[in-house]
């Protein structure tokens, strides 16, 4: 069973467009983070958020910590073909981290 | 290097061998991590270890399973007469645990193991 759970698990989309990914849990979490992971590449940080409520944007990419901090969100405004990856959620137990089981974000040219 | 390194990046094995993976983590780096990742899932958490304490052992899926790291620095990952549900990719990642636990991990490449 995940402790985070993510949706969707695919998502294909035109040059462009805008997307969301959503990444759940039943638990608190002190902090989130979310990693985007290329193809034979392992994961790179792209964000942690610590704050209910908390926003936080990079570029075109947006990302929110719920107010009771179990849930995130990423956003990503005028995809481009570059945005394509495996975005993974990842919350702090202890020194470990725990992942969703990602989604798969392809954006078409 | 900069970055953490992992090799090899392939390794393709007959059931039933042994294989070793090995793990070069960022210099200066005191905490290294193992994951694996299989196909359409996360990452599931396999080891850690931190300076000179026992090393956190509770993800490591069965006793055919060990690490070690040597000197504080390269860890290598061994399995021992290896079965098809060990096909995966498996992550080392270090990290520098700084004090207030906003720790960022950062990971290698990854070893793509297939096993026959």
């Amino acid at each position: 069973t995940q402790l985070l759970e993510q949706s969707p698990q695919f998502l294909s989309i035109q040059e462009g467009e805008n997307l969301t990914v959503y990444c759940n849990s039943s638990s608190v979490f002190s902090s989130l983070q979310w990693y985007r992971q290329e193809p034979g590449e392992g994961p790179v940080l792209l964000v942690t958020v610590v704050t209910g409520g908390e926003v936080k944007k990079l570029k075109r990419l947006t990302f929110q910590f719920g107010d009771a901090r179990k849930d995130s969100s990423l956003h990503i405004t005028a995809a481009q073909p570059g945005d394509t990856g495996l975005y993974l959620c990842a919350g702090p137990l202890g020194y470990k981290l725990s992942f969703g089981a990602g989604t798969t974000v392809t954006v078409r040219a | 290097g900069a970055g953490v390194s992992q090799s090899p990046s392939n390794k393709v094995t007959e059931k039933g061998k042994d294989v070793e993976l090995r793990c070069d983590p960022i210099s200066g780096h005191t905490a290294l991590y193992w994951y694996r990742q299989s196909l359409g899932q996360g990452l599931e958490f396999l080891i850690y270890f931190q300076g000179n304490s026992a090393p956190d052992k509770s993800g490591l899926p069965s006793d055919r399973f060990s690490a070690e790291r040597t000197g504080g620095s390269v860890s290598t990952l061994t399995i021992q007469r290896t079965q098809q549900e060990d096909s995966a990719v498996y992550l080392c990642a270090s990290s520098a645990l700084l004090a207030g636990g906003r720790d960022t991990q950062y990971f290698g490449p990854g070893t793509r193991l297939t096993v026959l």
